[in-house]
């Protein structure tokens, strides 16, 4: 599946530097969505943009930035992580934000902070 | 907030066993949908149910959305060594168009 990609697909960062996450999709949708999934832990929403507008924050730290410049990009932003961080990041689209659109999930970046 | 709790969280079983996973919520839900992680994979969309009591089948899975709407179960008839994976269930409160809320996940091992 190609529908949505994400770079890089690993990532390994110290708690001082700054790297960036990418995602795009290519299916035409208008929502787009972070997810984090921590080992043992459900799939934690992060944020969510619909029309490139952010209409969530699920009170996540500063320290992730998103970004969105179009319907088809999505970036998150890291700087100055923790070890517990350290986790899948997980990038979907869906067609828009009605209850019955289904998401459609990148492979992921694993994240490592040391 | 509104949690969505699936159990059980791990399950063995013997090839050719059958399988199910429950997946209950305390408010109404708007629907419920399942998704499918393979190990190293991401999350794949399985199905989506929208009425209650609503029942559907894809091969040898069966998924089940209840009277109430609080409440869905997969069920899988003589798994196979590809059914191994995170099954999620995944569902929005009634009136709530945003935020999809995950259970957390039932992990399927199967023994050949």
């Amino acid at each position: 599946e190609t529908g949505v990609t994400q770079t890089p697909r690993h990532l390994v960062m110290g708690m001082t530097n700054k790297k960036s996450l990418k995602c795009e999709q290519h299916l035409g949708h208008n929502a787009m969505y972070w997810y984090k999934q921590s080992a043992k832990k459900p799939l934690e929403l992060m944020f969510v943009y619909n029309f490139k507008e952010q209409t969530e924050n699920n009170s996540v730290p500063s320290r992730f930035s998103p970004e969105c410049p179009n319907s088809s990009h999505l970036f998150l932003h890291l700087h100055t992580l923790q070890p517990e961080d350290s986790a899948l990041y997980l990038c979907a689209s869906s067609q828009d934000l009605l209850y019955t659109d289904t998401q459609y999930f990148g492979p992921g970046t694993r994240l490592t902070v040391l | 907030g509104q949690q969505v709790m699936q159990i059980p969280q791990y399950q063995h079983v013997q090839e050719g066993e059958d399988f199910t996973t429950y997946c209950n919520s305390s408010t109404t839900l708007s629907n419920i949908q399942w998704y499918k992680q393979r190990p190293g994979g991401h999350p794949v969309f399985l199905i989506q149910l929208v009425k209650s009591g609503e029942v559907k089948k894809q091969k040898r899975l069966t998924f089940q959305f209840g009277e109430a709407k609080k409440n869905s179960s997969l069920h899988i008839t003589a798994t196979q060594t590809t059914d191994v994976g995170t099954y999620f269930c995944a569902a929005r409160s009634s009136g709530n168009t945003g935020k999809l809320i995950f259970g957390q996940g039932t992990t399927l091992q199967v023994k050949p």
